[in-house]
């Protein structure tokens, strides 16, 4: 089957670092999607990443491990406007408008 | 007007209403979807446009018809729903060709079925 899992909640204080996991089990696989999503909002993209390794883009940054299923989101310098879902989705493959969603995380940042 | 924009925001209806909730998008983009996101539940894929043409329709109850009359704009029409059907439903679109093409969010259309 189909599987995405990711942590519920997280809390973390403003400034510091915080790494939100994600695993996966699909039959296929497209590359991986992270979204934020604040309360009441559409989400946003923040990243892709279809090879092995960390993909940085400011203070976020994704890492990807096809082997192991694998990803994880690095939110550095954690500003209290950070507090929202993260949503990790995979890409199905063969089909690239078809994405397999996780719950989301809800980060709070804490001043 | 830039992006996704979605219409009405926020919608109560009655379980024997008829109503349509609108999206339309200033981008571009020639795939538009439709999706459910209900709490504690991943997002649901509804439907897939392509280039006007439905391309996915993911066992998506009769009482929900989509209609894409061009590729600026989508239509969920909605009629004799039920409670459970009380949710946010969101349009996206993105430029269907090539891999990793992200998709832009509307904000939304909070539905409640009373």
């Amino acid at each position: 089957g189909q599987n995405i899992d990711q942590p519920t909640e997280m809390t973390a204080t403003e400034g510091a670092i915080v790494q939100i996991n994600c695993t996966y089990q699909t039959s296929g696989f497209n590359g991986l999607f992270w979204y934020q999503q604040h309360a009441g909002e559409a989400p946003t993209f923040l990243s892709y990443n279809v090879l092995d390794g960390l993909e940085e883009k400011g203070r976020f940054s994704s890492f990807l491990s096809r082997s192991k299923g694998y990803s994880y989101l690095l939110l550095k310098e954690l500003q209290m406007k950070d507090s929202a879902s993260y949503l990790c989705a995979v890409m199905h493959a063969g089909n690239n408008r078809k994405l397999i969603w996780g719950l989301g995380t809800s980060l709070a940042v804490n001043p | 007007e830039t992006g996704v924009t979605q219409t009405p925001r926020h919608l109560v209806m009655g379980m024997t209403n008829k109503k349509s909730l609108k999206c339309e998008q200033h981008l571009g983009h020639n795939a538009m979807y439709w999706y459910k996101q209900s709490a504690k539940k991943p997002l649901e894929l509804m439907f897939v446009y392509s280039l006007e043409e439905r391309v996915e329709n993911n066992s998506v109850p009769s009482r929900f018809s989509p209609e894409c009359p061009n590729s600026s704009h989508l239509f969920l029409h909605l009629h004799t729903l039920q409670p459970e059907d009380s949710a946010l439903y969101l349009c996206a679109s993105s430029q269907d060709e090539g891999e990793g093409t992200e998709a832009f969010f509307g904000q939304g259309t909070r539905l409640t079925v009373v």
